[in-house]
């Protein structure tokens, strides 16, 4: 079945450290990748998305993805995270020609101060 | 950038009544807006695709009768949950599709806060 997968759902990481989140996803064909972020207590949020071109994305708050077709992967990092960044992470796709975002199960990801 | 808004936030209602929840793009026109359900510490499930002036469109396992959706204008969509039951509490999130991109696959979804259904 088509799907989207992420991994490592519970992250806990100190401040300053990298943060890496990996999205796989199972659809053929062309698709558009979105990463999508929930504050606590607040609605999703759109990072960053690629449709086309360059396959490194920066999107808000220092968050970059990088499309790797041959892997089937977006995956989603940031250098140096801060408190702030506590939240949870949604990565999702639309197969080209289609409207309807397939998400992936999230990652919630804890920074200590 | 755009905005969702979902009314009412949290509601909570006896088993076998109805519930309305409203759905509005603030400042954009959404031809199509999206109805999910999200479970405790798991992911949003689509549960259908609403076409401003047609009928939705209801993903596999959701029945259309329980969970009716109208999308009478371009910036209001309303999920009524009927005949509510305690296995239908869950946190209820819509989108709205901002069409500007003039692709379906490319537009961006704009997502609503949600609401929080309780069914005593």
């Amino acid at each position: 079945a088509q799907s989207v997968s992420q991994h490592n759902h519970h992250v806990i990481l100190s401040e300053a450290a990298s943060l890496e989140l990996g999205c796989n996803y199972s659809y053929g064909g062309t698709v558009n990748l979105f990463w999508y972020v929930q504050y606590p207590g607040q609605h999703l949020q759109l990072l960053l998305k690629y449709f086309s071109g360059d396959p490194l994305v920066k999107g808000i708050k220092g968050f970059e993805a990088e499309f790797i077709k041959s892997k089937f992967s977006f995956n989603l990092r940031k250098p140096s995270v801060q408190w702030s960044d506590t939240a949870e992470y949604f990565c999702a796709v639309i197969p080209y020609g289609n409207n309807r975002l397939a998400f992936g199960k999230g990652n919630q990801v804890v920074v200590i101060p | 950038g755009a905005v969702v808004s979902q009314h009412p936030s949290r509601v909570i209602c006896k088993s076998g009544t109805s519930v309305k929840i409203e759905c509005r793009s603030l400042d954009f026109q959404a031809t199509t807006m999206f109805w999910y359900r999200q479970f405790p510490k798991q992911s949003l499930m689509l549960m259908a695709t609403s076409n401003e002036g047609s009928k939705a469109t209801y993903e596999q396992g959701v029945e259309k009768d329980k969970f009716l959706i109208n999308h009478a204008s371009l910036t209001l969509s309303t999920l009524t949950v009927t005949s509510a039951h305690p296995e239908d509490s869950s946190f209820y999130i819509c989108s709205a599709r901002d069409g500007t991109s003039g692709g379906t696959s490319t537009d961006t979804q704009y997502f609503g806060p949600g609401t929080r259904l309780t069914v005593l």
